[in-house]
């Protein structure tokens, strides 16, 4: 698991696109680079997960420079709901591997009214 | 869609005593995970089963504590002598065979022992 760099919190107000952004210097060739939200007194909820360029959803769009040393979380028009802690991980290559997942502290997003 | 569940939501249980978690993870999901979190701290990660045997575990899943997947659904973790160090939010959670870290969590049990 490549060691993650992001911010502890994060404000933003409703209505606003939301970036936020991960280092990961150390990335290796065939890691995948993952987010996840949690709420409080709830599980980690898997939001999206890419290797190269730009990933979306429905939920959140990923993008990955060509160096894949950072990548940026974008959440669209934030409301209330999305005040959640968001975790970047990044590692995973092998798919027959047992994928443990190692949650830092992440970023704690407010969204204010 | 489908999603992964547990049971009980809230056991409350006195030092000492044997607790069964139970959840059911998606169905054709291969590797699961019993992860905890206590309260204000980080998730962290117990153990994970695969093909009917442990194949991973941490430093926290001590001899107190067993998994078994008894049937084709259902995955149970078992503490047999409750501590108060214990209490905490226990997650449960399942992965396709894909790469990366796409594991789908369950709501989690909340675990009190007194």
């Amino acid at each position: 698991l490549a060691k993650t760099t992001q911010p502890i919190s994060m404000d933003s107000y409703e209505g606003q696109e939301v970036n936020i952004t991960c280092s990961h210097n150390n990335i290796a060739t065939n890691d995948y680079i993952t987010w996840y939200q949690q709420f409080p007194s709830q599980g980690p909820r898997f939001i999206i997960q890419g290797y190269k360029t730009k990933v979306t959803n429905e939920v959140a769009s990923l993008f990955i420079p060509a160096d894949r040393k950072s990548s940026t979380l974008s959440l669209p028009r934030v409301s209330l709901s999305d005040t959640a802690v968001y975790y970047c991980l990044v590692g995973g290559a092998n798919s027959g591997g047992y994928q443990k997942v190692t949650f830092g502290t992440g970023t704690k997003l407010q969204v204010i009214p | 869609e489908p999603e992964v569940t547990q049971t009980p939501s809230h056991q409350v249980t006195q030092m000492g005593q044997e607790v069964i978690l139970r959840c059911v993870p998606i169905s054709n999901h291969l590797y699961f995970y019993w992860y905890r979190q206590i309260l204000g701290q980080k998730v962290e990660f117990l153990v994970s089963f695969y093909n009917n045997e442990i194949s991973e575990k941490s430093e926290i899943f001590d001899d107190q504590f067993s998994v078994e997947r008894p049937d084709g659904s259902n995955f149970t973790l078992k503490i047999r002598s409750t501590k108060l160090e214990d209490s905490a939010m226990y997650f449960c959670a399942s992965r396709p065979l894909v790469s990366g870290y796409e594991q789908y969590f369950g709501p989690g049990t909340r675990l009190t022992v007194t």
